[in-house]
């Protein structure tokens, strides 16, 4: 059953906390993505991925970090410096990053609340 | 200012209606445009893709329209199903993805 999954489905996080959100896939993509979805705005980008070992920062990466130690798996960290971290969060992945390629699959989200 | 407007940001139809929703980009150099079906607190998932050549697609009760001169694409709904109610995201291919906000519909039986 090939697929992206990310976990946990809910997280709850205290004020000054980190937390790491789950990615994995078995489509054997090579990139990929981590972004946030806040009510009435589109998908803005985290942090991505094209190959284990690198990551690029997105257009909100403060208070973020990523590592791609495995191809299936593109963990993201919520940092205490992320000030206002509540949203759904997406993992995504594709074959590549360009050109008919970059048709990403995404996971079903998290979504994170500080409480 | 976002390179991806859609409009309406949301709207509702009865069951078995025909819906439009629409997307204007301002991205370039155009590679490809995507539509997104995005259940609620679920992750989107793709319906259509066009590259610059195409102006349109269908995928089942979806059909999705796009004219590279004026850089406006739709998606028109047929026969609308309780089903249909989700958010739909346009999502434009350049240099990079640049996602729309999504336009909610909501289908009443």
């Amino acid at each position: 059953d090939g697929g992206i999954t990310q976990s946990p489905k809910y997280l709850f996080r205290k004020e000054g906390q980190n937390v790491t959100l789950s990615c994995e896939q078995n489509l054997n993509h090579d990139a990929m993505y981590w972004y946030r979805q806040d009510p009435g705005q589109g998908l803005r980008l985290i942090y991505y991925s094209q190959i284990v070992n690198d990551f690029q920062k997105g257009d909100i990466a403060e208070g973020y970090s990523v590592s791609r130690e495995k191809k299936e798996s593109f963990p993201l960290t919520v940092t205490s410096a992320q000030k206002n971290p509540t949203a759904f969060y997406l993992c995504a992945s594709s074959i590549d990053v360009s050109g008919i390629y970059n048709e990403q699959f995404f996971g079903p989200g998290t979504r994170l609340t500080v409480l | 200012k976002n390179q991806v407007e859609q409009s309406p940001q949301s709207l509702i139809i009865l069951e078995g209606k025909n819906c439009t929703l629409q997307c204007n980009y301002t991205v370039s150099p155009f590679s490809n445009l995507r539509w997104y079906k995005q259940d609620t607190g679920r992750g989107p998932v793709s319906l259509t893709i066009m590259t610059f050549s195409e102006n349109t697609k269908s995928n089942g009760r979806y059909t999705a329209t796009l004219d590279a001169d004026t850089k406006q694409s739709s998606l028109h709904i047929t026969a609308s199903q309780l089903s249909d109610s989700a958010s739909y995201i346009c999502v434009v291919s350049a240099n990079k993805l640049s996602f729309g906000a999504g336009t909610t519909v909501t289908v009443r039986a």
